[in-house]
Protein backbone atom coordinates (compact mmCIF):
# COMPACT_ATOMS: atom_id res chain seq x y z
CA UNK A 1 0.00 0.00 0.00
CA UNK A 2 1.46 3.56 -0.81
CA UNK A 3 1.99 6.06 1.40
CA UNK A 4 1.12 9.40 -0.31
CA UNK A 5 -1.00 12.05 1.33
CA UNK A 6 -2.63 15.21 -0.12
CA UNK A 7 -4.10 17.64 1.31
CA UNK A 8 -6.58 19.60 1.72
CA UNK A 9 -9.30 17.15 0.21
CA UNK A 10 -11.65 19.85 -1.23
CA UNK A 11 -10.81 23.14 -1.31
CA UNK A 12 -13.33 26.41 -2.55
CA UNK A 13 -11.70 29.66 -3.22
CA UNK A 14 -12.48 32.78 -4.56
CA UNK A 15 -10.76 34.20 -7.26
CA UNK A 16 -7.66 35.79 -7.28
CA UNK A 17 -6.48 34.32 -4.42
CA UNK A 18 -3.27 32.14 -3.54
CA UNK A 19 -3.23 28.91 -3.09
CA UNK A 20 -1.06 25.97 -2.47
CA UNK A 21 -2.07 22.15 -2.63
CA UNK A 22 0.06 19.84 -0.79
CA UNK A 23 1.76 16.61 -1.68
CA UNK A 24 3.91 14.05 0.43
CA UNK A 25 5.41 10.77 0.38
CA UNK A 26 6.57 8.72 2.70
CA UNK A 27 8.17 6.02 0.44
CA UNK A 28 11.37 7.72 -0.44
CA UNK A 29 10.62 8.09 -3.83
CA UNK A 30 12.69 10.48 -6.10
CA UNK A 31 10.20 10.57 -8.79
CA UNK A 32 7.14 12.75 -8.21
CA UNK A 33 3.98 13.50 -10.67
CA UNK A 34 1.05 15.98 -10.69
CA UNK A 35 -1.55 14.98 -12.89
CA UNK A 36 -5.29 17.44 -13.63
CA UNK A 37 -8.21 15.32 -14.19
CA UNK A 38 -11.53 17.03 -15.22
CA UNK A 39 -14.98 15.18 -14.00
CA UNK A 40 -15.13 11.95 -16.18
CA UNK A 41 -11.92 13.00 -18.13
CA UNK A 42 -9.01 11.70 -18.85
CA UNK A 43 -5.80 12.68 -16.50
CA UNK A 44 -2.87 14.73 -17.86
CA UNK A 45 0.23 15.17 -16.74
CA UNK A 46 1.10 18.91 -15.59
CA UNK A 47 4.58 18.49 -13.85
CA UNK A 48 6.63 16.00 -12.29
CA UNK A 49 10.24 16.45 -10.86
CA UNK A 50 12.96 13.66 -11.00
CA UNK A 51 14.47 14.52 -7.16
CA UNK A 52 15.20 17.21 -4.95
CA UNK A 53 15.75 21.11 -6.89
CA UNK A 54 14.82 19.35 -10.48
CA UNK A 55 10.97 20.25 -11.28
CA UNK A 56 9.50 19.98 -15.26
CA UNK A 57 6.20 20.91 -17.23
CA UNK A 58 3.87 18.38 -18.49
CA UNK A 59 2.27 17.79 -21.56
CA UNK A 60 -0.60 20.00 -20.21
CA UNK A 61 0.07 23.65 -20.14
CA UNK A 62 -0.49 24.74 -16.22
CA UNK A 63 -0.30 28.09 -15.04
CA UNK A 64 0.64 26.39 -11.62
CA UNK A 65 4.42 26.28 -9.95
CA UNK A 66 5.84 23.26 -7.96
CA UNK A 67 8.76 22.88 -5.65
CA UNK A 68 11.21 20.03 -4.70
CA UNK A 69 12.94 21.26 -2.03
CA UNK A 70 13.04 17.80 0.01
CA UNK A 71 12.27 14.40 -1.63
CA UNK A 72 9.15 13.62 0.29
CA UNK A 73 7.11 17.58 -0.37
CA UNK A 74 6.59 18.37 -3.97
CA UNK A 75 3.35 21.39 -3.34
CA UNK A 76 2.13 22.74 -6.39
CA UNK A 77 1.20 26.51 -6.36
CA UNK A 78 -1.32 28.83 -8.39
CA UNK A 79 -0.35 32.27 -7.64
CA UNK A 80 -4.13 33.61 -8.51
CA UNK A 81 -6.82 31.05 -8.78
CA UNK A 82 -9.22 31.98 -11.47
CA UNK A 83 -12.49 29.63 -12.15
CA UNK A 84 -10.87 27.83 -15.10
CA UNK A 85 -8.44 25.83 -12.58
CA UNK A 86 -11.42 24.53 -10.91
CA UNK A 87 -10.07 20.77 -11.59
CA UNK A 88 -9.48 17.75 -9.33
CA UNK A 89 -5.50 17.91 -8.90
CA UNK A 90 -4.20 14.29 -8.44
CA UNK A 91 -0.09 13.75 -6.70
CA UNK A 92 1.95 10.46 -7.19
CA UNK A 93 5.22 9.22 -6.55
CA UNK A 94 7.30 6.11 -8.77
CA UNK A 95 9.49 3.57 -7.39
CA UNK A 96 12.74 3.37 -8.86
CA UNK A 97 12.98 -0.22 -10.94
CA UNK A 98 12.91 -0.20 -13.88
CA UNK A 99 8.80 -0.84 -13.82
CA UNK A 100 8.81 3.24 -12.12
CA UNK A 101 5.25 2.02 -11.18
CA UNK A 102 3.22 5.06 -9.98
CA UNK A 103 1.30 5.36 -6.79
CA UNK A 104 -1.40 7.95 -6.18
CA UNK A 105 -2.56 10.04 -3.52
CA UNK A 106 -6.34 10.50 -3.20
CA UNK A 107 -6.59 14.08 -5.18
CA UNK A 108 -7.31 17.47 -4.55
CA UNK A 109 -10.95 18.64 -5.27
CA UNK A 110 -10.65 22.38 -6.05
CA UNK A 111 -13.63 24.58 -6.97
CA UNK A 112 -12.70 28.31 -7.92
CA UNK A 113 -15.43 30.49 -7.89
CA UNK B 1 4.17 4.36 -26.10
CA UNK B 2 1.40 2.17 -27.87
CA UNK B 3 -1.66 3.04 -27.91
CA UNK B 4 -4.28 0.77 -26.19
CA UNK B 5 -8.05 0.15 -26.21
CA UNK B 6 -10.60 -1.00 -24.32
CA UNK B 7 -14.56 -1.88 -24.04
CA UNK B 8 -16.17 1.41 -22.69
CA UNK B 9 -17.97 -0.40 -19.95
CA UNK B 10 -18.95 -4.49 -18.50
CA UNK B 11 -21.08 -5.95 -16.18
CA UNK B 12 -19.67 -8.96 -13.85
CA UNK B 13 -21.93 -10.76 -11.57
CA UNK B 14 -20.82 -10.82 -8.11
CA UNK B 15 -19.15 -13.63 -7.26
CA UNK B 16 -17.77 -14.29 -10.69
CA UNK B 17 -14.86 -13.77 -12.59
CA UNK B 18 -14.53 -10.38 -14.13
CA UNK B 19 -12.07 -10.39 -17.07
CA UNK B 20 -11.55 -7.23 -18.47
CA UNK B 21 -9.50 -7.15 -22.10
CA UNK B 22 -6.59 -4.44 -23.76
CA UNK B 23 -5.51 -4.07 -27.20
CA UNK B 24 -2.29 -3.03 -27.50
CA UNK B 25 -1.27 -4.15 -30.87
CA UNK B 26 1.80 -1.59 -31.48
CA UNK B 27 3.34 -1.68 -28.14
CA UNK B 28 7.36 -2.71 -28.15
CA UNK B 29 9.96 -4.80 -26.37
CA UNK B 30 10.58 -2.24 -23.45
CA UNK B 31 7.02 -1.17 -22.83
CA UNK B 32 5.21 -2.43 -19.35
CA UNK B 33 1.06 -3.13 -19.05
CA UNK B 34 -0.08 -1.56 -16.43
CA UNK B 35 -3.35 -1.60 -15.10
CA UNK B 36 -4.77 0.91 -12.61
CA UNK B 37 -8.75 1.52 -11.43
CA UNK B 38 -10.07 4.24 -10.18
CA UNK B 39 -13.52 4.69 -7.93
CA UNK B 40 -15.54 7.75 -7.57
CA UNK B 41 -12.94 10.05 -8.98
CA UNK B 42 -10.44 9.23 -5.97
CA UNK B 43 -7.39 8.92 -7.02
CA UNK B 44 -6.25 5.93 -9.63
CA UNK B 45 -5.61 2.72 -7.86
CA UNK B 46 -2.28 0.59 -8.61
CA UNK B 47 -3.58 -3.15 -9.91
CA UNK B 48 -0.62 -5.03 -11.09
CA UNK B 49 1.63 -4.91 -14.00
CA UNK B 50 3.61 -7.00 -16.46
CA UNK B 51 6.76 -6.63 -18.81
CA UNK B 52 5.74 -10.42 -20.54
CA UNK B 53 5.08 -12.94 -17.93
CA UNK B 54 1.81 -13.90 -16.76
CA UNK B 55 1.50 -11.84 -13.23
CA UNK B 56 -0.60 -12.62 -10.18
CA UNK B 57 -1.13 -10.51 -6.65
CA UNK B 58 -3.57 -10.27 -4.01
CA UNK B 59 -5.83 -8.06 -6.22
CA UNK B 60 -5.22 -9.81 -9.72
CA UNK B 61 -4.32 -12.05 -12.27
CA UNK B 62 -2.59 -10.32 -15.89
CA UNK B 63 -2.55 -12.71 -18.94
CA UNK B 64 -0.17 -11.11 -21.84
CA UNK B 65 -0.63 -12.61 -24.52
CA UNK B 66 2.75 -14.41 -26.14
CA UNK B 67 2.67 -11.75 -29.10
CA UNK B 68 2.21 -8.82 -26.28
CA UNK B 69 -0.78 -7.41 -28.02
CA UNK B 70 -2.90 -7.52 -25.98
CA UNK B 71 -3.86 -8.47 -22.21
CA UNK B 72 -7.02 -9.73 -19.65
CA UNK B 73 -7.24 -8.24 -16.50
CA UNK B 74 -8.78 -11.02 -14.20
CA UNK B 75 -10.55 -10.09 -10.75
CA UNK B 76 -11.15 -13.78 -9.86
CA UNK B 77 -13.85 -13.31 -7.44
CA UNK B 78 -15.52 -9.80 -8.20
CA UNK B 79 -17.09 -7.61 -5.37
CA UNK B 80 -19.71 -4.75 -5.39
CA UNK B 81 -16.54 -2.72 -4.57
CA UNK B 82 -14.79 -3.39 -7.62
CA UNK B 83 -17.37 -1.53 -9.52
CA UNK B 84 -14.98 1.24 -11.07
CA UNK B 85 -13.01 2.42 -14.17
CA UNK B 86 -9.92 -0.01 -14.87
CA UNK B 87 -7.43 1.85 -17.15
CA UNK B 88 -4.71 -0.21 -18.98
CA UNK B 89 -1.73 1.55 -19.70
CA UNK B 90 1.39 0.71 -21.80
CA UNK B 91 4.21 3.07 -21.05
CA UNK B 92 7.96 2.82 -22.06
CA UNK B 93 11.14 2.94 -18.82
CA UNK B 94 12.01 6.51 -20.11
CA UNK B 95 8.45 7.92 -20.48
CA UNK B 96 7.27 9.93 -16.96
CA UNK B 97 3.57 10.20 -18.39
CA UNK B 98 0.81 7.83 -17.70
CA UNK B 99 -1.64 8.16 -20.09
CA UNK B 100 -4.94 7.08 -19.08
CA UNK B 101 -7.30 6.92 -21.87
CA UNK B 102 -11.42 6.32 -21.21
CA UNK B 103 -10.84 2.77 -19.51
CA UNK B 104 -13.45 0.54 -19.06
CA UNK B 105 -16.41 1.17 -16.49
CA UNK B 106 -16.85 -2.35 -14.55
CA UNK B 107 -20.18 -2.39 -12.65
CA UNK B 108 -20.61 -5.64 -10.56
CA UNK B 109 -24.44 -6.12 -10.23
CA UNK B 110 -25.74 -8.21 -6.91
Amino acid sequence: EADIYQTPRYLVIGTGKKITLECSQTMGHDKMYWYQQDPGMELHLIHYSYGVNSTEKGDLSSESTVSRIRTEHFPLTLESARPSHTSQYLCASSVTDRSRTQYFGPGTRLLVL
Amino acid sequence: DAKTTQPPSMDCAEGRAANLPCNHSTISGNEYVYWYRQIHSQGPQYIIHGLKNNETNEMASLIITEDRKSSTLILPHATLRDTAVYYCIVRGYNNNDMRFGAGTRLTVKP
